[in-house]
């Protein structure tokens, strides 16, 4: 099993539509967690950290779901704008070093 | 602050070269990291350092050399280019959990460089 898990897609949906990614990850030990947002040929950056209690940024809500082991996202409201292959990523600390792995992406392709 | 630069942006190599990334960072992070990302896959950790001098393999290190020598740089260096080298390049940096900023886990990438071996 890897260690972290994401529906490759595409996900094709309008604009103005909500569209929910889940992320499953292996190691009950995972720390930390967040969302990253990749658009073609450029780098990742951050989107949103999760944290248990489930967290809000505009049209934005991450989720996590430690018993399960799984990490949501849902995006509101859809924009050409949010086209982009959404990176779950994981986090562990240990030995000194932060355990980072990545998954492999879900792209998303909002459609006019 | 320019956060992380990377060079070059692109680079056809032929088989047996060598060649070295640049990455360099002005934000002063301890941690940074080497991925290589090929077409459709995630992210796989080359090498990564915890701070100057430390350096150590991730998850795909074969291949490839790392020094850390400063704070703010992180070259990787192919000695013997491959075709399976064939991929897109990103340095990272960030600081690592209990930084006295109150602990920063975000990964900062370069805009990559784009390796084309034949």
């Amino acid at each position: 099993r890897k260690e972290v898990e994401q529906d490759p897609g595409p996900f094709n949906v309008p604009e103005g539509a909500t569209v929910a990614f889940n992320c499953t990850y292996s190691n009950s030990a995972s720390q930390s967690f967040f969302w990253y947002r990749q658009d073609c040929r450029k780098e990742p950056k951050l989107l949103m950290s999760v944290y248990s209690s489930g967290n809000e940024d505009g049209r934005f809500t991450a989720q996590l779901n430690r018993a399960s082991q799984y990490i949501s996202l849902l995006i509101r409201d859809s924009k050409l704008s949010d086209s982009a292959t959404y990176l779950c990523v994981v986090n562990k600390a240990g030995g000194g070093y932060q355990k980072v792995t990545f998954g492999t992406g879900t792209k998303l392709q909002v459609i006019p | 602050n320019a956060g992380v630069t990377q060079t070059p942006k692109f680079r056809i190599l032929k088989i047996g070269q060598s060649m070295t990334l640049q990455c360099t960072q002005d934000m002063n992070h301890n941690y940074m990291y080497w991925y290589r990302q090929d077409p459709g896959m995630g992210l796989k950790l080359i090498y990564y350092s915890v701070g100057a001098g430390i350096t150590d393999k991730g998850e795909v290190p074969n291949g490839y050399n790392v020094s850390r020598s400063t704070t703010e740089d992180f070259p990787l260096r192919l000695e013997l280019a491959a075709p399976s080298q064939t991929s897109v390049y990103f340095c990272a940096s960030s600081l690592p959990r209990g930084a006295p900023t109150g602990g920063q886990e975000t990964q900062y990438f370069g805009p990559g460089t784009r390796l084309l071996v034949l």
